[in-house]
């Protein structure tokens, strides 16, 4: 089974208008965390927000924020009034277990997002 | 502060060739990765190192080893090349005692020919 799940190739989205980018997650260990990042045609990986599976208040930084139901094992991303500039692939990824344990990460096949102005 | 650097940036290898891909970070973070980014795959995890000293395997190790030769560089080596290793190699590190964000270098291209 897939440990990250993608399940939007493609987004598009108006310029100023909210979008959230789906991701879901397959754990049985209490101990994770979620993580999403931006990737532009540059290709660096650049760290957006960051969620672990203890914190009760989901995780915000400046427009992204991540809709965490532990539940349902879902971390959306939610970006607020989009800029032409959040054109990018966007990764949803999970560290399994306790960090001191030793990291296993996984990323999930990412979604294209595109601002239309 | 350059944060976390590779070396080469690109790279074309004929079939069998070893090479060696360097990374160094002086954020003096304690674990360091090594990924591999296919097209439609996403990164996946080939091998980190949770410390100085220790390493060990992600999801896909066959075909690389790694050296974590102190805190500050961690490198992969592919002993014979093979065209499945055709990637984007991308290291990363974090700090590894609490701070989870992990800060990636730019990448390298490999080409196996």
């Amino acid at each position: 089974a897939q440990k990250i799940t993608q399940t939007q190739p493609g987004m598009f989205v108006q310029e100023k208008e909210a979008v959230t980018l789906d991701c879901t997650y397959d754990t049985s260990d209490p101990s994770y965390g979620l993580f999403w990042y931006k990737q532009p045609s540059s290709g660096e990986m650049i760290f957006l927000i960051y969620q672990g599976s203890y914190d009760q208040q989901n995780a915000t930084e400046g427009r992204y924020s991540l809709n965490f139901q532990k539940a349902r094992k879902s971390a959306n991303l939610v970006i607020s009034a989009s800029q032409l500039g959040d054109s990018a692939m966007y990764f949803c990824a999970m560290r399994e277990g306790l960090l001191m344990a030793g990291n296993q990460f996984y990323f999930g096949t990412g979604t294209s997002l595109t601002v239309i102005p | 502060n350059a944060g976390v650097t590779q070396t080469p940036k690109f790279q074309v290898l004929k079939t069998g060739q070893s090479m060696t891909l360097q990374c160094a970070q002086d954020m003096n973070h304690n674990s360091m990765y090594w990924y591999r980014q296919d097209p439609g795959m996403g990164l996946r995890l080939i091998y980190y190192s949770a410390s100085e000293g220790t390493t060990d395997k992600g999801e896909v190790p066959n075909g690389y080893n790694v050296s974590r030769l102190n805190k500050r560089e961690f490198s992969l080596r592919l002993e014979s090349a093979a065209p499945s290793q055709t990637s984007v190699y991308f290291c990363a590190s974090s700090d590894g005692t609490g701070g989870e964000t992990q800060y990636f270098g730019p990448g390298t291209r490999l080409l196996v020919l």
